[in-house]
C-alpha cells in the first residue's frame, strides 16, 4: 500500500526567503510523485510532477522538486518566496500497479510573512 | 480554467433533503472522479469512473450515490446526510493512465444541517 506523510501541517516564511515543504512517501514499487497547490475557494491544481527520467524537476511558478529514491522523498522547493505563493500544498503518489489513483498526503499550509 | 465545472458552489440542506451534485469535463478525459475534503483530514478519494463504469468506491456510505452518464458528466446524489459530511467535494478528471495528471473542479461546499 501507499501512503505520503508531509511534514509540517504549516509552514510560514518572509517573502523572498527559500521555500521547501517536505514529503516522503511509501511504496512497494517505482512512485510516480505529484505536487499539487490549492489557492483559497478553488480547487488543485498541477504544480510538477515525476513518472521517470531527471530526478530533478521543474514547475509551474517557479517551483521545483527532486526525487530521491534513497531517501523516499520529493520535496518542494522555491527559491524565494513570494505573496502570491500563500496556499495549500498536496503531495500524492501513485504507481503503475496503483492504475490511476492518486494518494494524498495531508496538505501543508504556506504562509507568507511581507 | 481548469475545463471542470462543478454546480452549485455552495449548498445548504438539511438532513432529509435529497440534493444532487454536478460535474462536468471539457477535457475529453476518459476517468472521473470525487473527492471529498474536510478539515484537518487528508484528501479522501470517494469514487472512480473509468469509460462510465465505476471501478473504485472507497467504503463510501450508501447516502452517497454517484451516477455517470457518460465519460463527461457525473453527478453525486446526496440523501439523509449527517452534519459530519459537511465538506468540501471536489470533481476531478483525467486521461487513464497513472502518470497523467488529474484535473480538478472548484467544488461544492456541502453544509448540512
Amino acid at each position: 500500500a501507499q501512503s505520503v506523510t508531509q511534514l509540517g501541517s504549516h509552514v510560514s516564511v518572509s517573502e523572498g526567503a527559500l521555500v521547501l515543504l517536505r514529503c516522503n512517501y511509501s511504496s512497494s514499487v517505482p512512485p510516480y510523485l505529484f505536487w499539487y497547490v490549492q489557492y483559497p475557494n478553488q480547487g488543485l491544481q498541477l504544480l510538477l510532477k515525476y513518472t521517470t527520467g531527471a530526478t530533478l524537476v521543474k514547475g509551474i511558478n517557479g517551483f521545483e522538486a527532486e526525487f530521491k529514491k534513497s531517501e523516499t522523498s520529493f520535496h518542494l522547493t522555491k527559491p524565494s518566496a513570494h505573496m502570491s505563493d500563500a496556499a495549500e500544498y498536496f503531495c500524492a503518489v501513485s504507481d503503475f500497479n496503483a492504475g490511476n489513483m492518486l494518494t494524498f498526503g495531508g496538505g501543508t499550509r504556506l504562509m507568507v510573512k511581507p | 480554467e481548469t475545463g471542470v465545472t462543478q454546480t452549485p458552489r455552495h449548498l445548504v440542506m438539511g438532513m432529509t433533503n435529497k440534493k444532487s451534485l454536478k460535474c462536468e469535463q471539457h477535457l475529453g478525459h476518459n476517468a472521473m472522479y470525487w473527492y471529498k475534503q474536510s478539515a484537518k483530514k487528508p484528501l479522501e478519494l470517494m469514487f472512480v469512473y473509468n469509460f462510465k463504469e465505476q471501478t473504485e468506491n472507497n467504503s463510501v456510505p450508501s447516502r452517497f450515490s454517484p451516477e455517470c452518464p457518460n465519460s463527461s458528466h457525473l453527478f453525486l446524489h446526496l440523501h439523509t446526510l449527517q452534519p459530519e459530511d459537511s465538506a468540501l467535494y471536489l470533481c476531478a478528471s483525467s486521461p487513464l493512465s497513472s502518470t497523467d495528471t488529474q484535473y480538478f473542479g472548484p467544488g461544492t461546499r456541502l453544509t448540512v444541517l
